[in-house]
């Protein structure tokens, strides 16, 4: 496998519920991102991880809880959501951003996202 | 602050025709990138091209060119002779420069919606 894998594709979950969604790359990359897609509104970060170290958290609600165990992995757990929280969740990975005269904003590739339903 | 503006939120075009996705920024950076994706129904966003600040040559890459134009901070994206593949959400991107070295941080528009009809 290639690029970056997100499972499940689809997932429809009670607010009651507690699922996770999976996230892997075969990229060699050291940095993960979620993003959150609603629809008419603008991609937003929610989480980075370098090198598995959470270095930003964009004010989310503490529903949502990552994981990132190694490099290659990120989960995104999930209890208690709100209806408003349904939506395309995507998972990216890029090369770790360096300093000094190597820094460089490396692209970042995406899966094909989580679809969540929430009832 | 930050922030991208596709002011399109949707185009329709008939195959063949050249289209032009307007993307507008704001940043106080003096150093930043840009970017443009490409997201097709399956979901999946497809890097299509990074701009650093420096660099405003523009760049073409087969049926897709690309305009950075710094005085009026607007980076263009143009595809000539469009075909029925090239239906999708395009979504224009900025990206801070943390010399901290920690962060790839994205700034993303609303996307525009691309429909190229047969």
């Amino acid at each position: 496998e290639t690029g970056v894998t997100q499972t499940p594709r689809h997932l429809v979950m009670g607010m009651t519920n507690k699922k996770s969604l999976k996230c892997e790359q075969h990229l060699g990359h050291n940095a993960m991102y979620w993003y959150k897609q609603s629809a008419k509104k603008p991609l937003e970060l929610m989480f980075v991880y370098n090198f598995k170290e959470q270095t930003e958290n964009n004010s989310v609600p503490s529903r949502f809880s990552p994981e990132c165990p190694n490099s290659s992995h990120l989960f995104l757990h999930l209890h208690t959501l709100q209806p408003e929280d349904s939506a395309l969740y995507l998972c990216a990975s890029s090369h770790l951003l360096l300093r000094g005269p190597n820094f460089s904003n490396q692209p970042q590739h995406f899966g094909d996202g989580t679809r969540l339903s929430i009832l | 602050a930050q922030k991208v503006t596709q002011a399109q939120t949707e185009i329709s075009v008939v195959e063949k025709e050249d289209v032009t996705l307007d993307c507008v920024y704001e940043t106080r950076d003096t150093t930043y990138y840009l970017f443009w994706y490409k997201q097709p129904p399956s979901g999946e966003l497809v890097f299509l091209i990074r701009r650093n600040s420096f660099d405003e040559q523009n760049e073409i890459s087969g049926r897709y060119s690309w305009n950075f134009q710094k005085s009026t901070s607007s980076f263009n994206f143009t595809i000539t002779a469009s075909q029925v593949v090239d239906s999708a959400v395009y979504f224009c991107a900025l990206s801070e420069v943390n010399y901290g070295g920690a962060t790839n941080k994205l700034i993303f528009g609303t996307g525009t919606l691309l429909a190229v009809q047969p």
